[in-house]
């Protein structure tokens, strides 16, 4: 295992409403990076985040925010859903200093939007 | 827009034999490559990377072969096991414009006795 740990494993929504998916990063790893992934596809980037400031966006509109704790586990949000947004969110830590083969990914949160 | 993607959507091979997976990126300023495994239910798991100075990198029952002419990366599974079957992503990304990685669409590889 990876030591990235995700909740909820999954959730169903409806169109409208707002989601905060959460993510523990692994232990020492103070970075965290956010990706959407929708059925078929690859990831696709959706932030990162540094000692509690996002430092890197893709993307993605502002309805989609996050947060990080001094603790280092963070929080994606997701503001007014849309159908397009049901997709398998992954978050993945590593060091600020690490490389990116050093970033381990969660099993991520499967997220349908009805 | 720039794009990685993957040849083959699909890919079947026997078990003991090897497997190639191929990719092509479209961002010449693409400068480190990896390649990902993520099986049912579970996030990329790292396999390889290869950075753009080099064009072919080894591991265990693993090799990234890098062609920085024609934009092409390709991953080759020796004695493909069926533990090896799963969706095999490639990815990239430019060092010097961020922090996101960039994911071709996978490709599922099935491993049969």
């Amino acid at each position: 295992e990876t030591g990235v740990t995700q909740s909820p494993t999954h959730l169903i929504k409806t169109r409208g409403q707002q989601v905060t998916l959460r993510c523990s990063s692994q232990s020492g790893h103070n970075t965290v990076s956010w990706y959407q992934q929708a059925l078929g596809q690859g990831p696709q980037f959706i932030f990162q985040y540094y000692r509690e400031e996002e430092n890197g966006r893709g993307n993605f509109p502002p309805r989609f925010s996050g947060l990080q704790f001094p603790n280092y586990s963070s929080e994606l949000n997701v503001n007014a859903l849309e159908l397009d947004d049901s997709a398998l969110y992954l978050c993945a830590s590593r060091m600020e200093t690490g490389d990116d083969y050093e970033q381990y990914f969660g099993p991520g949160t499967r997220l349908t939007v009805t | 827009g720039e794009s990685v993607g993957l040849h083959l959507p699909t890919l079947s091979v026997q078990e003991g034999d090897n497997s190639i997976i191929n990719c092509a990126y479209s961002n010449s300023a693409s400068d480190y490559f990896i390649w990902y495994k993520q099986e049912s239910g579970k996030g990329p798991q790292f396999i390889i990377d290869i950075r753009s100075n080099m064009d072919k990198r080894q591991g265990q029952r693993v090799t990234v072969l890098l062609n920085k002419t024609v934009k092409h990366l390709s991953l080759q599974i020796a004695a493909t096991q069926p533990g090896d079957s799963a969706v095999y992503f490639c990815a990239e990304k430019n060092s010097n414009s961020g922090y996101a990685l960039n994911f071709g669409k996978g490709t599922s590889l099935l491993v049969t006795p």
